[in-house]
């Protein structure tokens, strides 16, 4: 499968415990997305990366959210001292050359915090 | 007020009706508007892309935008049980750099067709 993956599709955790996920976007892909999806919502917008530069973070993303793509491949989202408001779908989305809203989302990983 | 308003449905309608599915906006700076469909605990997938306004076809499908009315709609014609899943618009800024794939969502409708 060529398409976007992000690991691990669900993560339960306990109020302030760190978690992360990975996304590996579509090999040719050179910009990466995160968004958020809480149930009933739409995505909102996280984070945005071209290559390994990260250009623009939403107001959503506070301290304790991290996003990193070292090398320009792979990318991880970090969630440090969870909370039970991060409890939501996170999904990675790639996008090469193509038209403005041509993304292609991963499955998601799903958080829940108890 | 969110910058993008949809209304959550559930929508309920027979195998072969006609569907139609509405957005409204509030941000005139939106240039770029998109039609995703997303099955349950799936990510959304592109359906419809349009720029500007008009009217844009493709098969059973068809987006029509109105920035005056700041205004879009996708239409679904014979509509089948498989078209079932949550029916996401979404809109971007005409600006260069780190704006493109910064979508503004609105809230999805739930699409049910029965058979």
């Amino acid at each position: 499968d060529t398409g976007v993956s992000q690991n691990p599709r669900h993560k339960i955790t306990k109020r302030g415990q760190n978690v992360t996920f990975r996304c590996d976007p579509i090999s040719e892909h050179n910009r990466l997305y995160w968004y958020r999806q809480t149930l009933g919502q739409g995505p909102e917008f996280l984070t945005y990366f071209q290559n390994e530069a990260q250009l623009e973070k939403s107001r959503l993303l506070s301290d304790r959210f991290s996003a990193e793509r070292p090398k320009g491949s792979f990318s991880t989202l970090e969630i440090q001292r969870t909370e039970q408001g991060d409890s939501a779908m996170y999904l990675c989305a790639s996008r090469g050359g193509g038209t403005i809203g041509e993304l292609f989302f991963g499955e998601g990983s799903r958080l829940t915090v108890l | 007020q969110k910058e993008v308003e949809q209304d959550p449905g559930p929508l309920s309608v027979p195998e072969g009706a006609i569907v139609s599915l509405n957005c409204t906006y509030s941000n005139s700076a939106f240039q770029y508007f998109m039609w995703y469909r997303q099955y349950s605990r799936k990510g959304p997938e592109l359906l419809m892309y349009t720029y500007s306004s008009g009217n844009k076809e493709d098969g059973r499908f068809t987006a029509q935008v109105d920035k005056s009315s700041k205004y879009i709609s996708l239409f679904i014609r014979d509509s089948q049980p498989s078209d079932s899943a949550t029916y996401l618009c979404a809109m971007s800024a005409n600006a260069g750099g780190t704006s493109y794939g910064k979508l503004t969502f609105g809230q999805g409708t739930i699409l049910t067709v029965h058979p």
